[in-house]
């Protein structure tokens, strides 16, 4: 079965850090591009990272840039976002979303991060 | 101006058809992107529905009914998703995105009610 678990979510004051683990598996991890979309409680999908299949390309979005830091470990099955520097506003549920390229066709259960003091 | 703009909400009846819209900025022609729409219902993980740029690069997701389908208005420049023969099951959140300037952006998300 095809399935992306992630974890390491929790409360963390502003200012504060986190890293969250999605670990895949089902599929050929080392062969999919992956990323991290969130949506904070009762608003919208929004993008936040994106990883290529061997990690060598990373984008951002500009909420996030020069904070978050998107990573992978293809032999271990395993993609990461560390979250440092945290705001309000990053309080959501964190997905990890396999790209398939292009489309995000697989998505994690999610893991929430409150941002509050 | 948002990158992409999607109507807050549609109300439709069932068996009816619904039509969803998403506008791209000015200056962002429809015509060059690859439209993604994506469902998600109350209390349930995003799904990937299909994506669209023409009629001869267009991708239905895997399980995805050929109820559901997308298509373009030049004219309003808007990416479009049609669904046909409405059901209770459908009420759910639309949302579209696109790959722009090196970053997913996704719509605000058109909350459908069937009823």
């Amino acid at each position: 079965e095809v399935q992306l678990v992630e974890s390491g979510g929790g409360l963390v004051q502003p200012g504060g850090s986190l890293r969250l683990s999605c670990a895949a598996s089902g599929f050929t991890f080392s062969s999919y591009e992956m990323n991290w979309v969130r949506q904070a409680p009762g608003k919208g999908l929004e993008w936040v990272s994106f990883i290529s299949s061997g990690g060598g390309t990373t984008y951002y979005a500009d909420s996030v840039r020069g904070r978050f830091t998107i990573s992978r470990d293809n032999a271990e099955n395993s993609l990461y976002l560390q979250m440092n520097g945290l705001r309000d506003e990053d309080t959501a549920v964190y997905y990890c979303a396999r790209g398939a390229p292009g489309a995000f066709d697989i998505w994690g259960q999610g893991t929430m991060v409150t941002v509050s003091s | 101006q948002p990158v992409l703009t999607q109507p807050t909400s549609l109300s439709a009846s069932p068996g009816a058809s619904a039509r969803f819209t998403c506008t791209l900025r000015s200056g962002i022609n429809v015509g060059t992107y690859r439209i993604y729409w994506y469902q998600q219902k109350p209390g349930s993980l995003p799904r990937y529905l299909l994506r669209y740029k023409s009629d001869s690069d267009n991708q239905q997701g895997s399980g995805v009914p050929s109820r559901f389908s997308g298509s373009k208005d030049a004219s309003t420049n808007a990416g479009l998703l049609l669904i046909s023969g409405l059901q209770s099951e459908d009420e759910a959140d639309y949302y579209c995105a696109i790959w722009y300037s090196s970053t997913w952006v996704f719509g605000g998300g058109t909350k459908l009610t069937v009823l």
